[in-house]
């Protein structure tokens, strides 16, 4: 398998221009997870999903974050309007059921 | 409310030796997991061993095995024949339930540096 896909890998964009993440979870795995990891804060989980539900979005910092499963295989993570404080690496992670999470390569965001 | 705590924000090992890296957790669950992930430099997160509660045994791959103390609430992992490649970050992680997908609760991490 090919693990967990993250595009783009760099995304370097000014103040007040929406960004989209993407993730393409694991074939099989029916939970996936946002992270976002910074020097400050650590690892903080953002939002994840089982079976494409919502389940838990109560890391998303603000109303600028959302988060979408259309289906199995695709998730977005959007920030409309991007903030130089945003600027950090995004995971994207899935697993199957009662197993351990599997990390893409992340997202690492500058914002300027 | 779960909570995990890695009380050493840095360790230093000389290459070839052994080092152990703490954790303890804070649960009233019985039914839980417990794991540990690396990150080196490149950022990517790799499990490197996972432990289920209601085993006694302690789990172990090649190098890597974890001292699991249910009682003390502890989660210990011990790096053998340290190798230049194991520098990272290492960081503990709980999730509890066995029938589900639950979050992970993280450490805040230990930076491992490895000597030549």
């Amino acid at each position: 398998d090919a693990g967990v896909i993250q595009s783009p890998r760099h995304e370097v964009t000014e103040m007040g221009q929406e960004v989209t993440l993407r993730c393409k979870p694991i074939s099989g795995h029916n939970s996936l997870f946002w992270y976002r990891q910074t020097m400050m804060r650590g690892l903080e989980l953002l939002i994840y999903f089982n079976n494409n539900v919502p389940i838990d979005d109560s890391g998303m910092p603000e109303d600028r974050f959302s988060a979408k499963m259309p289906n199995a295989s695709f998730s977005t993570l959007k920030i409309q309007p991007s903030e130089p404080r945003d600027s950090a690496v995004y995971f994207c992670a899935s697993s199957p059921r009662d197993r351990e999470q599997y990390f893409g390569p992340g997202t690492r965001l500058t914002v300027t | 409310a779960q909570t995990v705590t890695q009380s050493q924000p840095e360790m230093s090992v000389q290459e070839a030796e052994t080092v152990t890296l703490s954790c303890t957790y804070d649960t009233s669950e019985s039914d839980y997991y417990l794991f540990w992930y690396k990150q080196p430099p490149s950022r990517q997160m790799i499990l490197v061993i996972r432990q289920e509660a209601y085993k006694q045994q302690n789990a172990t791959e090649n190098r890597f095995s974890v001292n699991f103390q249910k009682a003390a609430k502890s989660f210990s992992l011990k790096i053998s024949d340290s190798q230049l490649g194991d520098a990272a970050m290492y960081f503990c992680a709980y999730r509890r339930g066995r029938d589900s997908n639950y979050q992970l609760i993280w450490g805040a991490g230990t930076k491992l540096i490895i000597k030549p």
